[in-house]
């Protein structure tokens, strides 16, 4: 079935860049997102990535991937402590309506 | 500009009860969906529907049930709730459906069952 894993913590130092990463198993997905879950709250949509690109940049966030290993990762630079957070990897399912499976979420912790 | 809510933040039931998690939409979307999420396990799918009395069983729904009764509104039913139902439920109202979708969620009801 389908499955998408992520490591579950992260912890940088303010300014540095930040890299989550991610594997997913549906060949078939067409988009890639990446959600941000802050304290308390529920999940937003952060950027997402068509799957013939193999790059996408949006201000601080660059998102990368690698469809032949099935690899997504997130990259924040100049990481803020606002940025502390738990974020998620999502793949939809084409043929299930867009259905979207998660990982496991990655908590970043941002220390100043 | 509030799009998802779900009726209550943060609940308390006792074992056995049958308790109802509400949650509504004001986008006219289709596809609604619950998850529960806890920790190290990400969100799982409860059950969605993708249009008013349709309901499809997701990875564990085991001891939920659903109702979808209008189009902005997808309830989960814990016909009798058990310890290991504590954990935070989020409710999604998916834009799309097809190649590109977006889903909006519910700031999340955390549920703790003694």
């Amino acid at each position: 079935g389908e499955d998408v894993e992520q490591s579950l913590f992260l912890s940088v130092r303010e300014g540095d860049s930040s890299v989550i990463n991610c594997t997913y198993t549906d060949s078939s997905s067409t988009y890639l997102y990446w959600y941000k879950q802050e304290p308390g709250a529920g999940l937003q949509l952060l950027t997402y990535i068509f799957s013939n690109m193999d790059m996408k940049q949006d201000q601080r966030l660059t998102v990368l991937l690698n469809k032949k290993d099935k690899h997504l990762s997130l990259r924040i630079a100049d990481t803020q402590t606002g940025d502390s957070a738990i974020y998620f990897c999502a793949e939809s399912i084409v043929n299930q309506g867009g259905k979207l499976i998660f990982g496991q979420g990655t908590e970043l912790s941002v220390k100043p | 500009d509030v799009k998802v809510t779900q009726s209550s933040r943060y609940l308390v039931k006792r074992t056995g009860e049958k308790v109802f998690l509400e949650c509504v939409q004001d986008m006219d979307h289709e596809n609604m969906f619950w998850y529960r999420q806890d920790p190290g396990l990400g969100l799982r799918l409860i059950y969605f529907s993708y249009d008013v009395k349709m309901k499809e069983k997701g990875d564990i729904p085991e001891g939920y049930s659903v109702s979808r009764e209008k189009k902005e509104r997808f309830s989960l039913i814990l016909e009798s709730a058990s310890t290991n139902q504590t954990s935070m439920y989020l409710c999604a109202s998916i834009s799309g459906g097809g190649r590109y979708t977006e889903a909006f969620f519910g700031q999340g009801t955390r549920l703790t069952v003694v």
